[in-house]
């Protein structure tokens, strides 16, 4: 069974604090993805890593950085964090390919006051 | 460019009711892949199905049954019966082309509330 895991489901920052939210799976994929997730908008990529240290930019990486320095590792930065990055966050991953499905963590719900 | 709209926001049934939930993708890619997701209130989505473009046979898994049909771009979803458990947030996606990317473009859910 493929196992993606976040290091929190719930944390609360203050504005303008570094804030670090983990990712690890267990199934060799190569591709890692982050989202973020608010109501009516849907799942959002913020960014994706298809290799160790490498890393694109998702549709939303203002604000944003990551970091993979081992495959099963993906790590998501918010440098400097603000009240509108208050929302879900997911981590999830896959196989290469446009075939795979992805498979997702349990979510990390933010809240930065 | 490519987009998926799941245009029911919300739908509430009552237990025992059957409900589609729609998806319409645009692509210009020939090759692409489609899927869905459930989420249910705990949060973590769950992969339901994959659908390549190039099969359109409709498929059934148990109360679950979805409709491909490539001349209309859409990719429905029928629950028969519907229950409680099945109370989630639906997501539709699309593989992002060109390219193998392994990207996903995804609509902007279904809320899902079946009353007992």
């Amino acid at each position: 069974d493929v196992k993606v895991t976040q290091s929190s489901r719930y944390l609360v920052k203050r504005t303008g604090e570094k804030v670090f939210l983990e990712c690890v799976q267990d199934m060799d994929h190569e591709n890692m993805f982050w989202y973020r997730q608010d109501p009516g908008l849907g799942l959002r990529l913020i960014y994706f890593s298809y290799d160790v240290k490498m890393k694109e930019k998702g549709d939303i990486p203002e604000g944003y950085s990551v970091s993979r320095e081992k495959k099963e590792r993906f790590s998501l930065i918010l440098e400097s964090a603000s009240t509108n990055q208050t929302s879900m966050y997911l981590c999830a991953s896959s196989s290469s390919g446009s075939s795979y499905e992805q498979y997702f963590g349990p979510g990390t719900r933010l809240t930065v006051t | 460019a490519q987009k998926v709209t799941q245009a029911q926001t919300e739908i509430s049934v009552v237990e025992k009711e059957d409900v589609t939930l729609d998806c319409v993708y645009e692509t210009r890619d020939t090759t692409y892949y489609l899927f869905w997701y459930k989420q249910p209130p705990s949060g973590e989505l769950v992969f339901l199905i994959r659908r390549n473009s190039f099969d359109e046979q409709n498929e059934i898994s148990g109360r679950y049954s979805w409709n491909f049909q490539k001349s209309t771009s859409s990719f429905n979803f029928t629950i028969t019966a519907s229950q409680v458990v099945d109370s989630a947030v639906y997501f539709c996606a699309l593989s992002e082309a060109p390219g193998n990317t392994g990207k996903l473009i995804f609509g902007q859910g279904t809320t899902l509330q079946v009353k007992p």
